[in-house]
């Protein structure tokens, strides 16, 4: 089973606008991170936010986390074309540390 | 830097043949994984180790056996391969628990059974 579920499953936007990706989970959770994968690669990790934080950023991406409402928030600012990709979070199911599970993704697809 | 390699990258087996993926890491990571990637289903965790010579299941562990000999190398095997276990696995490495870690992950296999 999914511990992570993003919504929408796809988004399509032009270049230069905000892309708000939103990812809810299941169980109580240690942290929550947020990876990115182009066309046919691999998985890269963007960011990672602890429990015990609201909001983190890095460069043109914002997170957020309600642990309250078992959600999260990715934002990208300003998108452009090579932000085209899949985009998942993935959590420690039920506290567990060892596993890392993710949900079924946001496709976004930024038009020039 | 590697990082994290995967080989083969494509493969096409028959039902009931077996093979072996191996991924390999150049990053001295503790914690290993191998994952399946399916349309519509994200990512499913089949295997992990947390050190050399050891092994531990995943969420999807059936028909699939690991080995983990040197904290290098990850090795995923099929004994008898069937259709649906055609997927992209993916293979990813942790220097600690990788909930609190960011994970890297190889380029990924895509395997077709016929």
């Amino acid at each position: 089973s999914q511990q992570g579920e993003e919504d929408p499953q796809a988004l399509s936007i032009q270049e230069g606008e905000n892309a708000t990706m939103n990812c809810s989970y299941k169980t109580s959770i240690n942290n929550l991170q947020w990876y990115r994968q182009n066309s046919g690669r691999g998985l890269v990790h963007l960011i990672l936010i602890r429990s015990n934080e609201r909001e983190k950023h890095s460069g043109r991406l914002r997170v957020t986390l309600d642990t309250s409402k078992k959600s999260s928030s990715l934002l990208i600012t300003a998108s452009r074309a090579a932000d085209t990709a899949s985009y998942f979070c993935a959590t420690g199911g039920g506290g567990a540390t060892n596993k890392l599970i993710f949900g079924t993704g946001t496709l976004l697809a930024v038009q020039p | 830097n590697a990082g994290v390699t995967q080989t083969p990258k494509f493969r096409v087996l028959k039902t009931g043949q077996s093979m072996t993926l191996l991924c390999a890491q150049d990053m001295n990571h503790e914690y290993m994984y191998w994952y399946r990637q399916d349309p519509g289903m994200g990512l499913r965790l089949i295997h992990y180790s947390v050190g050399e010579g050891t092994t531990a299941k995943g969420e999807v562990p059936d028909g699939y056996n690991v080995s983990r000999l040197k904290k290098q190398n990850f090795l995923l095997g099929l004994e008898s391969a069937a259709p649906s276990q055609t997927s992209v696995y993916f293979c990813a490495s942790s220097s600690w628990q990788v909930t609190n870690t960011e994970a890297f992950f190889g380029q990924g296999t895509r395997l077709t059974v016929v």
